[in-house]
């Protein structure tokens, strides 16, 4: 089976800009999670979605939305960059029961400049 | 999440010795609970996982031990291998949460040949 796939691999945006990322998860899972990694913060969760509904949501300002696919694939959104947002956006798939390993892409390193 | 990068807790250990790596968790809600590794460059890797109502259990070389008392995790790695350098990390959630993961800071095992 393929992994979590993320893309792109690297992505270099300026302040006041907006960036998609995308996440494939395993064929099969229908949840998808998504985090944020920082050397100051550590990672920190930012959403879930299963079955295109947003089950859970961390505390991140409403700058940062996703959205679920019927194919289960996902994508994140940022909106109006800020330096802040540099990071590296992981997304985890599991099969969708509470609970359940968590497999994570490689994820997106993100530079806002 | 607490801070990592230049302040990430190192442990270095030979080739060969078993490793143990601690983890204090924050939320007494938390039922489920997480080791993962990180390899630079890659996401989070599963490790083995236990549930509240255990307080030990093994893997492949590893053993994860859980003290609710007192609010504590911990890693035992045996043998430790070259491949085994990485950054751990603990997670904790309720289940009710779903897979929303809290995560520690990290501790970065260096291997010595």
């Amino acid at each position: 089976k393929a992994g979590v796939t993320q893309t792109p691999r690297y992505l270099i945006k300026t302040r006041g800009q907006q960036v998609t990322l995308s996440c494939s998860p395993i064929s099969g899972h229908r949840s998808v999670s998504w985090y944020q990694q920082t050397p100051g913060q550590g990672l920190q969760f930012l959403f879930e979605y299963f079955s295109e509904t947003q089950r859970n949501k961390g505390n991140f300002p409403g700058r940062f939305s996703g959205r679920q696919f019927s194919n289960s694939r996902s994508e994140m959104n940022v909106s109006t960059l800020e330096l802040g947002d540099s990071a590296l956006y992981l997304c985890a798939s599991s099969s969708g029961g509470v609970s359940e390993k968590l497999f994570f892409g490689s994820g997106t390193q993100l530079s806002v400049l | 999440g607490e801070s990592v990068g230049l302040h990430l807790p190192t442990l270095s250990v030979q080739e060969g010795d078993n490793s143990i790596i601690n983890c204090a968790y924050s939320n007494s809600a938390s039922d489920y609970f997480i080791w993962y590794k990180q390899e630079s460059g890659k996401g989070p890797q599963f490790i083995i996982d236990i549930r509240s109502n255990m307080d030990k259990r093994q893997g492949q070389r590893v053993t994860v031990l859980l003290n609710k008392t007192v609010k504590h995790l911990s890693l035992q790695i045996a043998a430790t291998q070259p491949g085994d350098s990485a950054v751990y990390f603990c997670a904790e959630t309720p289940e009710a949460a779903g897979n929303k993961l809290t995560f520690g800071g990290g501790t970065r095992v260096l291997v010595k040949p």
